[in-house]
């Protein structure tokens, strides 16, 4: 199976600023990543798909980049709302895989 | 408005069955590969098992293979998980998910969850 990392594992940050999730496959998959948010108590939430597809109804703020091995979800102007976790997925291969997920809160 | 909602779970006894169910609505449900996703608690998300649009295919993890069994009976716009043989390990929230069209396992809409306890 393709193994997911991502980095960092959790990190502060405030309301307004610039973020970046990095997402690292141990080996290629094009472009067949997704990127969802999760809430606590929540189900996730599909952001990104191919990579860089915005999913309909999620702001632009959000986005993402990266093929082959190395991807990175910004958050170009954090809102309250996006204080969350965030996970990576490769649907290049079965079977479909997450990555450990990033959790991002209030500084 | 797509809605997946699933039930069925609950608390069982190691080596215990259990079957879940998610009702679809809002969406041309026979037209979707359909999945289940779960996820312990305080954990990371982990891919179940998917089943084409017409049941034609059908996928598992190697975790639960053997053991659980996806179907789907488009007239009820319904999907199932039966699960037998369940370890501690497999306790976690279930989801339902839709797998994005042309999107192979990605998945577009989730459901709320239903939580499975295994213990004794």
């Amino acid at each position: 199976a393709i193994r997911m990392t991502q980095s960092p594992s959790s990190f502060s940050a405030s309301t307004g600023d610039r973020v970046t999730i990095t997402c690292r496959a141990s080996q290629g998959i094009s472009s067949y990543l997704a990127w969802y948010q999760q809430k606590p108590g929540k189900a996730p939430k599909l952001l990104i798909y191919a990579a860089s597809t915005l999913q309909s109804g999620v702001p632009s703020r959000f986005s993402g980049s990266g093929s082959g091995t190395d991807f990175t979800l910004t958050i170009s102007c954090l809102q309250s709302e996006d204080f969350a976790t965030y996970y990576c997925q490769q649907y290049y291969s079965y079977p479909p895989t997450f990555g450990p997920g990033t959790k991002v809160d209030i500084k | 408005e797509v809605q997946l909602v699933e039930s069925g779970g609950g608390l069982v006894k190691p080596g215990g069955s259990l079957r879940l169910s998610c009702a679809a609505s809002g969406f041309t449900f026979s037209s979707y590969s359909m999945n289940w996703v779960r996820q312990a608690p305080g954990k990371g998300l982990e891919w179940v098992s998917s089943i084409s649009s017409s049941s034609s295919y059908i996928y598992y993890a190697d975790s639960v293979k053997g053991r659980f069994t996806i179907s789907r009976d488009n007239a009820k716009n319904s999907l199932y998980l039966q699960m037998n043989s369940l370890r501690a390990e497999d306790t976690a929230v279930y989801y339902c998910a839709r797998a994005l069209s042309g999107g192979g396992w990605s998945f577009d809409y989730w459901g709320q969850g239903t939580l499975v306890t295994v213990s004794s």
